[in-house]
């Protein structure tokens, strides 16, 4: 069965410091990936999605970046953080382009103080 | 522009109620619309509709899709406090990203 994995759980950042959140997908392949960024309170954000190795869309520009290096790998970075980066991350992956359920990983909560 | 829009926002009800939450929709080569749960974590999923007029149940959670006039419910009855939830719904065209609402928060009181 597929599976999908994020780390890690919380973190506690400073202003400025670095930021790299992976998410990895076991059970399939050429997955479609999604970053997504919720603030407290707020809706889904989508920040990036990816239908293949190294295909990257942005949907909203900021500090930050995305990678996908493997084909069941997505790393979201940032090289300073923003107070406004604090919130709840979520990786997202459906299985292929022609499905449509998109299932989530379990999220990683940002503060950034 | 595709959005999704829902309503109401924010409901408060009394357990053994039963609830009716909206989701309205405008998204190009429409295909399918999902509705999740969620709890203090992610998001997951309920249902996923792309015929009108067919519903789909699970337990006390039951939904359906009128793509003539572009929206769906989800209806949850005799409520629980387990139901405190945020329920999003989302609309596929494909292979373009879901789009989703902003949800709506449901809180459910013994």
């Amino acid at each position: 069965s597929q599976t999908i994995h994020q780390w890690p759980a919380t973190l506690v950042q400073p202003v400025g410091s670095p930021l790299s959140l992976e998410c990895t997908v076991e059970g399939t392949s050429n997955p479609n990936l999604y970053w997504y960024r919720q603030a407290a309170g707020r809706g889904l954000q989508l920040l990036f999605y990816s239908i293949g190795i190294d295909q990257i869309s942005s949907e909203v520009p900021q500090n930050l970046s995305a990678s996908r290096p493997q084909d069941r790998q997505f790393i979201l970075s940032s090289k300073k953080l923003l107070l406004s980066d604090s919130g709840f991350y979520l990786c997202a992956w459906k299985v292929h382009p022609s499905t449509d359920t998109q299932y989530f990983g379990p999220g990683t909560r940002l503060t950034v103080l | 522009e595709d959005k999704v829009v829902q309503s109401p926002l924010s409901l408060v009800v009394h357990e053994g109620d039963t609830v009716t939450l909206n989701c309205s929709y405008e998204v190009t080569n429409f295909r399918s619309l999902l509705w999740y749960k969620q709890e203090k974590k992610a998001p997951t999923f309920l249902f996923m509709l792309t015929s009108s007029g067919i519903e789909k149940k699970s337990g006390r959670l039951s939904s359906i899709l009128d793509k003539k006039e572009l929206f769906s419910i989800l209806n949850i009855t005799a409520t629980q406090t387990g139901d405190s939830a945020i329920y999003l719904c989302a609309a596929s065209s494909g292979n373009t990203p879901l789009v989703f609402g902003k949800g709506t928060r449901l809180s459910v009181i013994a």
